[in-house]
């Protein structure tokens, strides 16, 4: 399976500035996707970030909040905004490949101050 | 009602048990079932999926799935201190595109 490297692996940061987290993949992938990870609750999907086109959202999540970046079949970012305690959580990117289930990052930990 | 209901545990078993984890939903359409480990500080890491009814086995792990009952069980035998995780159960339709996660039954296995 492809081998997922996120960064940064955790981080922590004041309230009202914004973060981006990197995901490289070492073989092209078909899709890729952006989870929120809270204690004691299911993995949420954020949303699918398309290459070359706007990710698409889940209900909830809005492109201001979270803006993503698919430049090419191998690379995705994903931005927390304006970020607030509540946005405090593990972040997890996965991808697939066609007829494959989803491979995951081992995630960034973001704690907001 | 959720889609998906997972024990959260914890589950504490000596070194050597059975262990039988499960995951219970109300979705009819889906088709495929995952389970997923996810040692602590770590991303899930995928352990096993199928596409139907029955039993899959690898080594000592046994995914069972009755689509009847919508019910989905993993049997980890001989149950060693490393297989001490959370196990995350996974469901979806339509070409593993979108995919149900439970909340995550945590293992811990005592030597």
């Amino acid at each position: 399976s492809a081998v997922i490297s996120q960064k940064p692996s955790r981080d922590i940061c004041q309230r009202g500035t914004s973060l981006t987290i990197q995901c490289q993949v070492d073989s092209q992938v078909t899709m890729m996707f952006w989870y929120r990870q809270q204690p004691g609750q299911s993995l949420t999907l954020i949303a699918t970030a398309n290459q070359g086109s706007e990710a698409t959202y889940e209900s909830g999540f809005v492109i201001d909040k979270f803006p993503i970046s698919r430049p090419n079949l191998t690379f995705s970012t994903l931005t927390v905004s304006n970020m607030s305690p509540e946005d405090s959580s593990i972040y997890l990117c996965s991808v697939r490949d066609q007829g494959q289930p989803q491979h995951f990052g081992d995630g960034t930990r973001l704690s907001i101050l | 009602q959720k889609e998906v209901e997972q024990d959260p545990g914890p589950l504490s078993v000596p070194e050597g048990a059975i262990v039988s984890l499960n995951c219970t939903y109300s979705n009819s359409a889906f088709q495929y079932f995952m389970w997923y480990r996810q040692y602590s500080r770590k991303g899930p890491e995928l352990l096993m999926y199928t596409y139907s009814s029955g039993n899959k086995e690898d080594g000592r792990f046994t995914a069972q799935v009755d689509k009847s009952s919508k019910y989905i069980s993993l049997f980890i035998r001989d149950s060693q201190p490393s297989d001490s995780a959370t196990y995350l159960c996974a469901m979806g339709s339509g070409g593993y595109q979108k995919v149900t996660f439970g909340t995550g039954t945590k293992l811990q296995v005592i030597p």
